[in-house]
This record gives C-alpha cells, sequence and structure tokens, in this order.
C-alpha cells in the first residue's frame, strides 16, 4: 500500500520557539492531505485540511497563526507550531490522499510525531 | 455534525476469547467506514474498509460489518491473541472527504 512518512518521529522544544513537521507521500502525489492531533489516551483529532498550492483549511477551534500549514509539492506537507507551549505537547499525526487509489478518497496515515514542550 | 462513538472504552480478555467492539455513528451518509489499530505510541495501521455499499469485510480473523441505517459498525476478533493488544479507531468518512474517529476501544488480551 501506500507509504506516509513523517520527520521528526520525536522532538523535544523549549517554551517559546517554533518548530516545523514534516509530511511526506512517498509513492504517490498527494493533492490533499490532513493534520490531526492526538491527545494521551484520546482519539484523533482533525486540525486542517492541507490543499497543494493553496491555504490549509482549518478546523473550527484551531489557530491558524499557531499551526502554520505549508503543502509546497504534491508531495510534502510542512506544520509548524510557533511560539511552543507546553499545552502544546500532543501526538501529531499526518494523512494523505491518493487520487489514484483504489478508492480516490482514501486516505494513508503516517506514522505521527510525538512533540514534547518544555 | 457526525459523532462517533465506541463501546466500550476499554476491554481486558483472556486469550482466545472471542470479541465484539462496537461503532456508531449519527450521520448515516457516510462513504465508507475504516477500522484501524493504534499500538502506543505509533501511527494507525488500517485494518478493514466497509464501502457504504457493502455489509461486512474479512481479513484474517477479523470481521467488521456495517449498518448505515442503524448508524453501527462492530468489529469481530476471533481467538484473540496477546498481539492483538492495542487500540482500535472506528472512522467514519463522508462526502466532505473527513474522517471523523471514534472514542477509542483500549484492549488488553491476558496471556
Amino acid at each position: 500500500g501506500a507509504v506516509v512518512s513523517q520527520h521528526p518521529s520525536r522532538v523535544i522544544c523549549k517554551s517559546g520557539t517554533s518548530v516545523k513537521i514534516e509530511c511526506r507521500s512517498l509513492d504517490f502525489q498527494a493533492t490533499t492531505m490532513f493534520w490531526y492531533r492526538q491527545f494521551p489516551k484520546k482519539s484523533l483529532m482533525l486540525m486542517a485540511t492541507s490543499n497543494e498550492g493553496s491555504k490549509a483549511t482549518y478546523e473550527q477551534g484551531v489557530e491558524k497563526d499557531k499551526f502554520l500549514i505549508n503543502h509546497a509539492s504534491l508531495t510534502l506537507s510542512t506544520l509548524t507550531v510557533t511560539s511552543a507551549h507546553p499545552e502544546d505537547s500532543s501526538f501529531y499525526i499526518c494523512s494523505a490522499r491518493d487520487p489514484g487509489g483504489a478508492f480516490s478518497y482514501e486516505q494513508y496515515f503516517g506514522p505521527g510525531t510525538r512533540l514534547t514542550v518544555t | 455534525k457526525q459523532e462517533v462513538t465506541q463501546i466500550p472504552a476499554a476491554l481486558s480478555v483472556p486469550e482466545g476469547e472471542n470479541l465484539v467492539l462496537n461503532c456508531s455513528f449519527t450521520d448515516s451518509a457516510i462513504y465508507n467506514l475504516q477500522w484501524f489499530r493504534q499500538d502506543p505510541g505509533k501511527g494507525l495501521t488500517s485494518l478493514l474498509l466497509i464501502q457504504s455499499s457493502q455489509r461486512e469485510q474479512t481479513s484474517g480473523r477479523l470481521n467488521a460489518s456495517l449498518d448505515k441505517s442503524s448508524g453501527r459498525s462492530t468489529l469481530y476478533i476471533a481467538a484473540s491473541q496477546p498481539g492483538d493488544s492495542a487500540t482500535y479507531l472506528c472512522a467514519s468518512f463522508s462526502g466532505t472527504y473527513k474522517y471523523i474517529f471514534g472514542t477509542g476501544t483500549r484492549l488488553k488480551v491476558l496471556a
């Protein structure tokens, strides 16, 4: 099946700094990628939809200026957590839609990035 | 607004038992219903995807059913093994091209 990677898998940063997380589709072109956040022992919450070449669409309650999303190419989307605070510590997972797949709407998920803000 | 709920939230069973995980959703206008497995600190592994026109899907010891009219899906695990211990998530997929995830069931299979 299609493969989606994330980098880094784990990151620790200090309060006030910014951190960038990458999501790559390795063997297909993804016009649409999605970013999710998962709190401990909780389910995944969709943060935003990232469309190649255009602005991301954020879900209600997600701060656009806090979580910057860039989808500059068909295989790469980045999530930058700006001015990070301890409450931003979470598990961030991306997914990518393969329009050429068996189901044009099926998404493939990355392995996740554990962010810890100290 | 779609809401997806899973029952039970946690389950602990002895090895070898057959078990059923439940998923319910409020909006029946879905394209598909998908079951995932998540190990601690890891990403998602897709287990089964049921399209809206299907009633069930099977893969090895796993069988997932879908009843759109009642807004329910079940994941049946036969002859459970300790390696099945994980969190199981169901997710509905609709015309907005968004997955709405359930609350998850944390399964522990005791050796």
